[in-house]
């Protein structure tokens, strides 16, 4: 059975910090890394999709890493302001879903 | 980005009864569209994959009987909850994946807003 973790569960960070959190997957017969911002009564947002060991994508102050060797990803977001509240979701091959950090970012 | 559409939002209904919920696909056509059932504090669990036109691909341990998935056009899939009981209550939400505004697939997923489902 494959298992998808997050870690930490949730996280609370004053506004201005920089923060990460990671996902780990299985490492063998991987394929791609999802990463999804989940806004309350949102729908998820797609952020990255990664495919190959060592990528490195950036959207404005996110950024995410990808380690497939060793079976993690990293989600980083540079100086967090309170619209960058919501829970991040990473999904293995698309169908299998960590449970999610909820990220709070306190004005 | 694309735009996928969930209704109803939430529903409440008796026990025995059945519901729908709709999945569409706004500005895009979706080949392939997943159907997720999330409990509370839990993960976004996968129920079925369905494609456009032919029958729904059930995750191990979901009911295909109870749970009916029909994906007839490239714009809508719907699932249905048959006799629904309380322990069926929880929060469904499709993604869709497909071609957008002409493009090949990015491999993204565009989710729907969810349905937040009761069972008295």
């Amino acid at each position: 059975i494959l298992n998808v973790e997050q870690s930490p569960q949730s996280l609370h960070v004053q506004e201005g910090d920089s923060t990460n959190f990671t996902c780990s997957f299985p490492s063998s017969n991987f394929y791609a890394l999802h990463w999804y911002r989940w806004e309350t009564a949102k729908s998820p947002e797609a952020l990255f999709v990664m495919t190959l060991n060592g990528d490195e994508k950036k959207k404005g102050r996110i950024s995410a890493t990808l380690n497939t060797k060793e079976g993690y990803s990293y989600l980083y977001i540079k100086g967090s302001q309170p619209e960058d509240s919501a829970t991040y979701l990473c999904a293995y091959d698309k169908v299998i879903f960590g449970p999610g950090t909820s990220l709070s970012v306190i004005p | 980005g694309a735009v996928v559409s969930q209704h109803p939002s939430w529903v409440i209904c008796k026990s025995g009864t059945s519901v729908k919920i709709e999945c569409r696909s706004l500005d895009f056509q979706a080949t392939t569209m997943f159907w997720y059932r999330q409990f509370p504090k839990q993960s976004l669990m996968l129920m079925a994959t369905s494609n456009e036109g032919s029958k729904a691909t059930y995750e191990q341990g979901v009911e295909k009987d109870k749970f009916l998935i029909n994906h007839a056009s490239l714009t809508l899939s719907t699932l249905t909850v048959t006799s629904a009981h309380p322990e069926d209550s929880s929060f469904y939400i499709c993604s869709a994946r497909g071609s957008h505004r002409g493009n090949e697939d990015t491999g993204e997923l565009f989710f729907g807003e969810g349905s937040r489902l009761t069972v008295l």
